[in-house]
C-alpha cells in the first residue's frame, strides 16, 4: 500500500469515448504527477501538479486533458484517443515538487 | 542539466547469484539518487533513495546502492538473488534544488532457477 490509488486499475475504451482515470493521494503530499509508460520505452512525464498549479505539460496532445480540484486528487480526462495511446497510465505524488515521487498501481489503458 | 543512464536493458541472474543493477549519472550539482522496483502490471516502487546522508544506502528487500562520486555511478545489488526479485527496475535523479527529476529508461531482472 502506496497511499496512492488509481480508478480504474483496466479500462478498455473506443476511439470516440470520452472517460476519466481517477487519482487520489492519502499522503498530505503537494504534488502529483501523471506518466505514460508504454511498452519498450522510457517514463514518459505528462503532466506536474503544484499545489493544484500545472508547473509542467511535456507537449502532451490535447486529447488529455488534466484536472487538479485539490491536492489529493488528480483526473486525467480522455477523449478522441488514437490505439497507439494504449499504455500504462501512472499516477504519482510527492512532498514538494520534484521531492520523492510515490507511484499508484496504474491504469491500463487500451483503446481499440 | 540532469541525466541517468541504465546500461544493460536486461539483466539475467540465477537463483542465489549475486545482483548487480548499473546507474550512471551526470549532473552539474550533487544529486539526490532513487531507485524503484516495478512488478508486472503494477506502478513503481521506491527501493531506496540517497540525499547526501552515507553513501551506502540499504533499501528494502535486501538492496542495496552505493553512491560514488568519483565514478558518478550508483550501481543497485542484491547479494542473492531469488525469485521475486525478478522485476523492471529504474533509477532516478534529482538535483536538491528540486529544479529536474529524471527517470532512466529502466532495466528488466530476470531470475533463473
Amino acid at each position: 500500500e502506496t497511499g496512492v490509488t488509481q480508478t480504474p486499475r483496466h479500462l478498455v475504451m473506443g476511439m470516440t469515448n470520452k472517460k476519466s482515470l481517477k487519482c487520489e493521494q492519502h499522503l498530505g503530499h503537494n504534488a502529483m504527477y501523471w506518466y505514460k509508460q508504454s511498452a519498450k520505452k522510457p517514463l514518459e512525464l505528462m503532466f506536474v501538479y503544484s499545489l493544484e498549479e500545472r508547473v509542467e505539460n511535456n507537449s502532451v496532445p490535447s486529447r488529455f486533458s488534466p484536472e487538479c480540484p485539490n491536492s489529493s486528487h488528480l483526473f486525467l480526462h480522455l477523449h478522441t484517443l488514437q490505439p497507439e495511446d494504449s499504455a500504462l497510465y501512472l499516477c504519482a505524488s510527492s512532498r514538494d515538487y520534484k521531492d520523492t515521487q510515490y507511484f499508484g498501481p496504474g491504469t491500463r489503458l487500451t483503446v481499440l | 542539466a540532469q541525466s541517468v543512464t541504465q546500461l544493460g536493458s536486461h539483466v539475467s541472474v540465477s537463483e542465489g547469484a549475486l545482483v548487480l543493477l548499473r546507474c550512471n549519472y551526470s549532473s552539474s550539482v550533487p544529486p539526490y539518487l532513487f531507485w524503484y522496483v516495478q512488478y508486472p502490471n503494477q506502478g513503481l516502487q521506491l527501493l531506496l533513495k540517497y540525499t547526501s546522508a552515507a553513501t551506502l544506502v540499504k533499501g528494502i528487500n535486501g538492496f542495496e546502492a552505493e553512491f560514488k562520486k568519483s565514478e558518478t555511478s550508483f550501481h543497485l545489488t542484491k547479494p542473492s538473488a531469488h525469485m521475486s526479485d525478478a522485476a523492471e527496475y529504474f533509477c532516478a535523479v534529482s538535483d536538491p534544488a528540486g529544479n529536474q527529476f529524471y527517470f532512466g529508461t529502466g532495466t528488466s531482472l530476470t531470475v533463473i532457477p
